[in-house]
């Protein structure tokens, strides 16, 4: 079955760019069919939807990130990415990659990475 | 934007039936997904499309959805249910939006 690892570094200053990458096996970016995407959870809180994207390399992200958001896919190494930039404490989370699962008029994630805890500190 | 509300918590004695709420603006219009998230992990997907179950999910897991309420439900509830519920939909004009989630206690 598909599992997702999410990789990238625990700590990142403010201003700076957080950079991770997903690491997808068990089944091929490139063999088409669904989307990629990022979610993530501040502490304690509820979950937000970053973005996706296709193997074609096509994006969709959350408005509300949009200008600090770029996903990107490399097929070769079965891995899609994420950087968020101009970071502040406020993007302190833990980050999640998943799976789009999609049927008529609706879409879910499964299966999800376990997840990396991201803060954003000096 | 559409608004997903969920009670902060549940609590049911084992081996009853806990009912986890989703309440949206003519919900039943929409599909509902569940996810189950215990401490420490990633989510789990429990419930697609109102109430279809991944393999691997218990039958003790059931959906349901109707009017401006979706009801995940959870039978013979068990120690190992214990976690916070997470209500989801997806839209061409909200993308995807969650509830804010609910903490089932297990008694």
């Amino acid at each position: 079955q598909v599992q997702l690892q999410e990789s990238g570094p625990g700590l990142v200053k403010p201003s700076q760019t957080l950079s991770l990458t997903c690491t997808v096996s068990g089944g091929s970016i490139s063999s088409g069919g669904y989307y990629w995407s990022w979610i993530r959870q501040h502490p304690g809180k509820g979950l937000e939807w970053i973005g996706y994207i296709y193997y074609s390399g096509s994006t969709y992200y959350n408005p509300s990130l949009k200008s600090r958001v770029t996903i990107s896919v490399d097929t070769s190494k079965n891995q899609f990415s994420l950087k968020l930039s101009s970071v502040t404490a406020a993007d302190t989370a833990v980050y999640y990659c998943a799976r789009v699962m999609a049927a008529a008029a609706t879409r879910w994630f499964d299966p999800w990475g376990q997840g990396t805890l991201v803060t954003v500190s000096s | 934007s559409y608004v997903l509300t969920q009670p902060p918590s549940v609590s049911v004695a084992p081996g009853q039936t806990a009912r986890i709420t989703c309440g949206g603006n003519n919900i039943g219009s929409k599909s509902v997904h569940w996810y189950q998230q215990k401490p420490g992990q990633a989510p789990v997907l429990v419930v697609y499309d109102d109430s279809d179950r991944p393999s691997g999910i218990p039958e003790r897991f059931s959906g349901s959805n109707s009017g401006n309420t979706a009801t995940l439900t959870i039978s013979r509830v068990e120690a190992g249910d214990e976690a916070d519920y997470y209500c989801q939909v997806w839209d061409s004009s909200s993308d995807w939006v969650f509830g804010g989630g609910t903490k089932l206690t297990v008694l």
